[in-house]
């Protein structure tokens, strides 16, 4: 099965500077690559998604990039903000079926 | 648009008791997921139903159990609990349109705790 490996598990930046947190992946079926946000009492939210047919997405401050030979991607957030601290997931999948990475905590220095 | 909601958001039991969560989803995600978050796991799938049949299903034993309605909405069942079950229970749907993988979108979960 699919296998997602994801670093760092921590990261602290200062506000207003980038963050990024990697990921790689195992099954060269898996097409589907989400990142989710996930805040203290709450259920992962969904941030930005890309799939295999695409090297690159970008959603104003947050941005993704797959490396599909390489198996890998990452997650860039710019101009990094307070409210940007929490704990982000990435996953993969080739069907109905995520498998996440074991999570990265952000911390925004103010 | 009502995103997924989760009952209960609590839930404290012993061990050996059985306990029953439920799932609704997004109006019109006909595609329903479930997945168990643990500190020392992480996030795990449990299994995922579409059009009341389970589709998918992970590495968990046999006391994991669910169902989903013809309204998409989905129950899931662990049967003679143990400590190690204590978890937030996630659910999430998706539309699943056309056979690629869709957005999952999640619940706030419910955190269950066994004594």
């Amino acid at each position: 099965g699919e296998n997602v490996e994801q670093h760092p598990s921590t990261l602290s930046v200062q506000e207003g500077d980038s963050a990024v947190i990697k990921c790689t992946y195992s099954d060269s079926a898996s097409n589907y690559f989400p990142w989710y946000k996930q805040e203290l009492g709450k259920g992962p939210q969904l941030i930005i998604d890309i799939r295999s047919n695409v090297g690159e997405k970008k959603d104003q401050r947050i941005a993704v990039t797959l490396n599909k030979t390489a198996k890998h991607f990452s997650l860039h957030i710019t101009e990094t903000q307070p409210e940007d601290s929490a704990v982000y997931f990435c996953a993969a999948s080739p069907i109905e079926k995520l498998t996440f990475g074991t999570g990265t905590r952000l911390t925004i220095i103010p | 648009k009502a995103g997924v909601t989760q009952t209960p958001r609590y839930l404290i039991k012993t061990r050996g008791q059985q306990v029953t969560l439920s799932c609704s989803p997004i109006s019109g995600h006909r595609s329903v997921s479930w997945y168990q978050q643990t500190p020392g796991q992480g996030l795990q799938f449990l299994f995922e139903y579409f059009s009341e049949t389970q589709r998918n299903k992970g590495n968990f034993p046999g006391r994991f159990s669910g169902r989903q309605f013809s309204n998409s909405r989905s129950e899931m069942n662990v049967s003679t609990l143990e400590l190690g079950d204590s978890a937030l229970y996630l659910c999430a749907s998706s539309l699943f349109l056309a056979g690629d993988q869709e957005t999952q979108y999640f619940g706030p979960g419910t955190r269950l705790l066994v004594l």
